[in-house]
C-alpha cells in the first residue's frame, strides 16, 4: 500500500526567503507525481506534474524533482511572497492518487 | 473553459439520512474522480468513473456509491450518514495528454453530519 508523507508539516518564513518541502513515497512503481496548493476552505490547484520518467518540472518560481528510486519529491519556492501562504500537498499517482498529509506553509511579509 | 462544478457547496444532515452529491468535469474530460478530506484522516480516495464506469474504487464502506452520466457529470450518494462522514468532499476530472494526467479540482462540497 503506498504510503506518501510530508515534512515538515508546518514551515514559517519570511518573505523572500528560497524554501523547499519534502514528500517521500513507498513505493516507486508511479506513473507521476503531482504538487497541489490548497487555500483554506478551498480546492485544490495543480502546480506541477512530474512524470515517472522526469526528473525535474518547473513553473515560475517553482520548482519541483523527482527521485523515484528513492522515493522522494522536493519543492522548490523561490523568492517566496506572503501570497504563496497556503498548503501544499504532493500526490502519486499508481493505481489511484495518493495525497499526502500536506504542508502548511505561511510566509510573514 | 469553466473549471470542475461542484453542487452543492455547503450541506447540513442528520444522522442516518442520505446524501447526493454531483460534479461537473471541465468539458471533454472523461474521467471524474471523488476524494473526501477531513482534519484526520487528511484526502482519501473515493472512486473513480471513466466512461461512466467505475475504474478504481478507495476503500471505503458501500454506502458510498457514485455514478456516471454519458455527459461525464458525476454523482456521488452517502447513505445512512454517519458523524464522521462530515468533510469535504472534492471531486476532480481529468484528460490525458503527452503531459500525462492532470488532476483539475472543483471547490469541493463541505458537509456537515449533526
Amino acid at each position: 500500500k503506498q504510503e506518501v508523507t510530508q515534512i515538515p508539516a508546518a514551515l514559517s518564513v519570511p518573505e523572500g526567503e528560497n524554501l523547499v518541502l519534502n514528500c517521500s513515497f513507498t513505493d516507486s512503481a508511479i506513473y507521476n507525481l503531482q504538487w497541489f496548493r490548497q487555500d483554506p476552505g478551498k480546492g485544490l490547484t495543480s502546480l506541477l506534474l512530474i512524470q515517472s520518467s522526469q526528473r525535474e518540472q518547473t513553473s515560475g518560481r517553482l520548482n519541483a524533482s523527482l527521485d523515484k528510486s528513492s522515493g522522494r519529491s522536493t519543492l522548490y519556492i523561490a523568492a517566496s511572497q506572503p501570497g504563496d501562504s497556503a498548503t501544499y500537498l504532493c500526490a502519486v499517482a499508481g493505481n489511484m492518487l495518493t495525497f499526502g498529509g500536506g504542508t502548511r506553509l505561511m510566509v510573514k511579509p | 473553459k469553466a473549471g470542475v462544478t461542484q453542487t452543492p457547496r455547503y450541506l447540513i444532515k442528520t444522522r442516518g439520512q442520505q446524501v447526493t452529491l454531483s460534479c461537473s468535469p471541465i468539458s471533454g474530460h472523461r474521467s471524474v474522480s471523488w476524494y473526501q478530506q477531513t482534519p484526520g484522516q487528511g484526502l482519501q480516495f473515493l472512486f473513480e468513473y471513466f466512461s461512466e464506469t467505475q475504474r478504481n474504487k478507495g476503500n471505503f464502506p458501500g454506502r458510498f456509491s457514485g455514478r456516471q452520466f454519458s455527459n461525464s457529470r458525476s454523482e456521488m450518494n452517502v447513505s445512512t450518514l454517519e458523524l464522521g462522514d462530515s468533510a469535504l468532499y472534492l471531486c476532480a476530472s481529468s484528460f490525458l495528454t503527452d503531459s500525462g494526467e492532470t488532476q483539475y479540482f472543483g471547490p469541493g462540497t463541505r458537509l456537515l453530519v449533526l
